[in-house]
């Protein structure tokens, strides 16, 4: 089934330590995204791509990193510089004009 | 980003109309959506409407769009303890979303 994978599903970060979230797609959609969703604040737009090679920051960009070296797979870092990761991450993706198609999330925590 | 409101929290009784509503803030949306995020996963496409219909049905669910007051609003008949969720509206300007806060729905048997 075609669909957006994104692993792993929980993650832990020690202090100053780079973590590294996957998202992989086989949906054959141009544009892919990533969210951080905290309790109550609903979804804000970290990075986006819409092409290969090519990627925007969003909305709270700042302690992230992002690349997109093929259209099926759009890895987001955590660095150290976040010093507020513990949230839900969510990966998505679409093709111009049309609904955006989620994956089930990694659950980032501090050790 | 746009500004997309919805109401934090609704509970309803199983059996009982659940309405949920959204304002958004550019009438030049193309389409607005209605997503279902249940705990621990991500999120659902539920339904959708175009901005040139002011309502559709699809089984349980019902949307209806005014736009001119930027009103979206889910309507769900029958409401089941599996409908227990939040619930997001999103608006589509270009190729950028914006979804709102999300409502999180509380069905009491």
């Amino acid at each position: 089934d075609g669909g957006i994978t994104q692993s792993p599903k929980y993650l832990f970060r020690k202090e100053g330590q780079n973590v590294t979230l996957s998202c992989e797609q086989n949906l054959n959609h141009d544009a892919m995204y990533w969210y951080r969703q905290d309790p109550g604040q609903g979804l804000r737009l970290i990075y986006y791509s819409q092409i290969v090679n090519d990627f925007q920051k969003g909305d709270i960009a700042e302690g992230y990193s992002v690349s997109r070296e093929k259209k099926e797979s759009f890895p987001l870092t955590v660095t150290s510089a976040q010093k507020n990761p513990t949230a839900f991450y969510l990966c998505a993706s679409n093709s111009h004009n049309q609904p955006q198609h989620f994956g089930d999330g990694t659950r980032l925590s501090i050790l | 980003g746009e500004d997309v409101e919805q109401s934090l929290f609704l509970s309803v009784r199983e059996g009982d109309s659940s309405v949920i509503n959204c304002t958004y803030t550019d009438s030049s949306s193309t389409y607005l959506y209605w997503y279902k995020q249940e705990p621990g996963a991500g999120l659902q496409l539920l339904t959708y409407i175009f901005s040139n219909m002011d309502m559709k049905q699809d089984q349980r669910l019902t949307v209806l769009l005014n736009k001119k007051d930027k009103h979206l609003s889910l309507r769900i008949a029958d409401t089941q303890t599996g409908d227990s969720a939040i619930y997001f509206c999103a608006e589509i300007l270009g190729n950028q979303f914006y979804f709102g806060t999300g409502t999180s729905l509380t069905v009491i048997p």
